[in-house]
């Protein structure tokens, strides 16, 4: 089966860097997504990496090893507002969308 | 800028009864989707089209319809609504597919309840 594997939740410090990672097992891969969830709001967009390597957008980036099925997101400068889900989704040989559950980050003062 | 646009934001249903969710947008995508989200799981995909007139199913379409007869409009229709489907509904769009264009447009949800 195809599966999507993301920490549930995790706890970071104001101003600090915190890195989610996923790890999936897809058929085939078409590339991995980051999005971004507020409580109660919609997903929007973070990244997209199809290829291995670090994309860097700002404060944050997100690194794909495809022969390690492994990606992480980094979130440099931690602000209150990061505080959210963030879910990763690979786009398998179908394209279709595999999503994880998601991992609730909870910024602290 | 109105983007993706769900109707209603809120519903209450009574098991067995009938209802219609409605997705539009104004950004003349191809692809539309919709998707429910549940707490501890993943986004999954209920039920997809490729442009108008065209439907395909996703991974949980049991229980659902759907029909995409304007390209701007992809509605999703309960026929006789159960407590499982007491979820939350995210329509999506993309001018193509995701993996060439990299993102998914959605609209803001629809939280539905089945009592």
């Amino acid at each position: 089966g195809q599966n999507i594997d993301q920490p549930t939740e995790m706890t970071a410090t104001e101003g600090a860097i915190v890195q989610i990672n996923c790890t999936y097992q897809t058929s085939g891969f078409n590339g991995l997504f980051w999005y971004q969830q507020h409580a109660g709001e919609a997903p929007t967009f973070l990244s997209y990496n199809v290829l291995d390597g670090l994309e860097e957008k700002g404060r944050f980036s997100s690194f794909l090893s495809r022969s390690k099925g492994y990606s992480y997101l980094l979130l440099k400068e931690l602000q209150m507002k990061d505080s959210a889900s963030y879910l990763c989704a690979v786009m398998d040989s179908n394209y279709q969308l595999i999503w994880g559950a998601g991992t609730k980050l909870i910024i602290k003062p | 800028n109105a983007g993706v646009t769900q109707t209603p934001k809120f519903r209450v249903l009574k098991t067995g009864q009938s209802m219609t969710l409605l997705c539009a947008q104004d950004m003349n995508h191809e692809y539309m989707y919709w998707y429910r989200q549940d707490p501890g799981m993943g986004l999954r995909l209920i039920h997809y089209s490729v442009g108008e007139g065209t439907t395909a199913k996703g991974e949980v379409p049991d229980g659902y319809n759907v029909s995409r007869l304007k390209k701007q409009n992809f509605l999703l229709g309960l026929e006789s609504a159960a407590p499982s489907q007491t979820s939350v509904y995210f329509c999506a769009s993309t001018p193509g597919l995701a993996g060439e264009t990299g993102e998914l447009f959605f609209g803001e949800g629809s939280r539905l309840t089945v009592l």
